[in-house]
This record gives structure tokens, C-alpha cells and sequence, in this order.
């Protein structure tokens, strides 16, 4: 099983700042990673898939970056809506399909 | 647009069962060749992967955590997923979701498509 580590836990920033996150694989995932965010009482959003391709309607202040074992989402200026959790996932070595533990952007 | 709306959760004993559904909007399982699946999130805990069904063929993949006590099918006439679970524990109490996969024809699956969710409470 790939175990995916997300770091920071949490991350405290102020509107306007440069959020970014890392996402370790256990194991090479190749490119088949993806990011998503959640917000309290709610589903989680497909933001990133493949590494660095942003799904349908996702602002261009989130990318995706790495290969490999180590992976990066970096939200170029954050938004009010951006502060949130955000996963990532793999879905190169299965089953089972994993997430990583989430990492929280918080307000400063 | 897909809509997901899932349904069943509830409160149930340990050793009980429980069968969630999820209808489909603005999508047709005859018609797609999308694998669906459910995903669960503990009370402020993360995500993990429970099941998948895919598209056309009807294989089923299950995480480790609940093989044996749960069976995931699909009813292509009503655009409906199922999970029938059993052997309820306590740690199964989550919020489940299901999810759609966002490409045809594989199950190395990103979800793009998810539901609000339902929440199984497994207590005495």
C-alpha cells in the first residue's frame, strides 16, 4: 500500500500569502497524483489531477508540481475561500486507492 | 452537471447492517463507462477509499479494512449505487461518500464527482 504523508498539518497564513503544501509517496506514484480541497460540511473537490493539470473550474492561483515521490500544491496568493483542508491522493499502485492525512490552511 | 445524492446512514449496533444508496443526476450508468466509488471520513479524521465498481464489467475492489462485510453494486435501469454493508464495528462510523470517477474505462480513479455524503453511527 502507498502511504501518502502530507505536511504541514497545518498551515497559518494571512489573505494574499503563498500557501505551500507537500504531499510524500512511500513509493514512486509516477505522475498519478491529485490534490483536493475540503471545506467543514462539505464534499471534498477534485482541484489537481495528474500533478499539475487543474480540473474544470479551478482558479489558475493553484498548481501542482513534482513526480516521483514528492509532490508540491502551492496556491499563489491565497483567497478568503481558499483556507481549507486539502488532500492529496494516489491512484498508481492499487488497490487500495490512498489519501494522504490532509493538511489544514488556517487564517493568521 | 452530475448530481449525487446519497441516502441509508443512520445509526446502527455493532453487528448490525445497513445498505447505503446513491442516486445519479445528469448521468447515465447505462450509457458511461464510469467507474463508481465510496469513499469514508471518520468524525475529523481524513479520507479513506472503501469500494469500487466498475463501468460496464461489474468488478468490485474493496479496501482491506472491510473486505467480507461489504458488497458494492450498481443499478444501471435506475443510475444507482449500493453498498451493503455488515458486521457493523464502531470504528465504520463515518461520514460515506460516493464518488464518480472522472475517467471512462479504468478504475485508477480520481473522483471529480462527489455527493454530500451520509453518516453510518455504529453504536449500542
Amino acid at each position: 500500500e502507498v502511504v501518502l504523508t502530507q505536511s504541514p498539518a497545518t498551515l497559518t497564513l494571512s489573505p494574499g500569502e503563498r500557501a505551500t503544501l507537500s504531499c510524500r509517496a512511500s513509493q514512486s506514484v509516477g505522475s498519478y497524483l491529485a490534490w483536493y480541497q475540503q471545506k467543514p460540511g462539505q464534499a471534498p473537490r477534485l482541484l489537481i489531477y495528474d500533478v499539475s493539470n487543474r480540473a474544470t473550474g479551478i482558479p489558475a492561483r493553484f498548481s501542482g508540481s513534482g513526480s516521483g515521490t514528492d509532490f508540491t500544491l502551492t496556491i499563489s496568493s491565497l483567497e478568503p475561500e481558499d483556507f481549507a483542508v486539502y488532500y492529496c491522493q494516489q491512484r498508481s499502485n492499487w488497490p487500495p486507492l490512498t489519501f494522504g492525512g490532509g493538511t489544514k490552511v488556517e487564517i493568521k | 452537471e452530475v448530481q449525487l445524492l446519497e441516502s441509508g446512514g443512520g445509526l446502527v449496533q455493532p453487528g448490525g447492517s445497513l445498505r447505503l444508496a446513491c442516486a445519479a443526476s445528469g448521468l447515465s450508468f447505462s450509457s458511461t463507462n464510469y467507474a463508481m466509488a465510496w469513499v469514508r471520513q471518520a468524525p475529523g479524521k481524513g479520507l479513506e477509499w472503501v469500494s469500487i465498481i466498475t463501468g460496464r464489467t461489474d468488478r468490485t475492489y474493496y479496501a482491506d479494512s472491510m473486505t467480507g462485510r461489504l458488497t458494492i453494486s450498481r443499478d444501471n435501469s435506475k443510475d444507482t449505487l449500493y453498498l451493503q454493508m455488515s458486521s457493523l464495528r464502531a470504528e465504520d462510523t463515518a461520514i460515506y461518500y460516493c464518488a464518480k470517477c472522472s475517467l471512462t474505462g479504468t478504475t485508477r480513479c480520481n473522483f471529480d464527482s462527489w455527493g454530500q455524503g451520509t453518516l453510518v453511527t455504529v453504536s449500542s
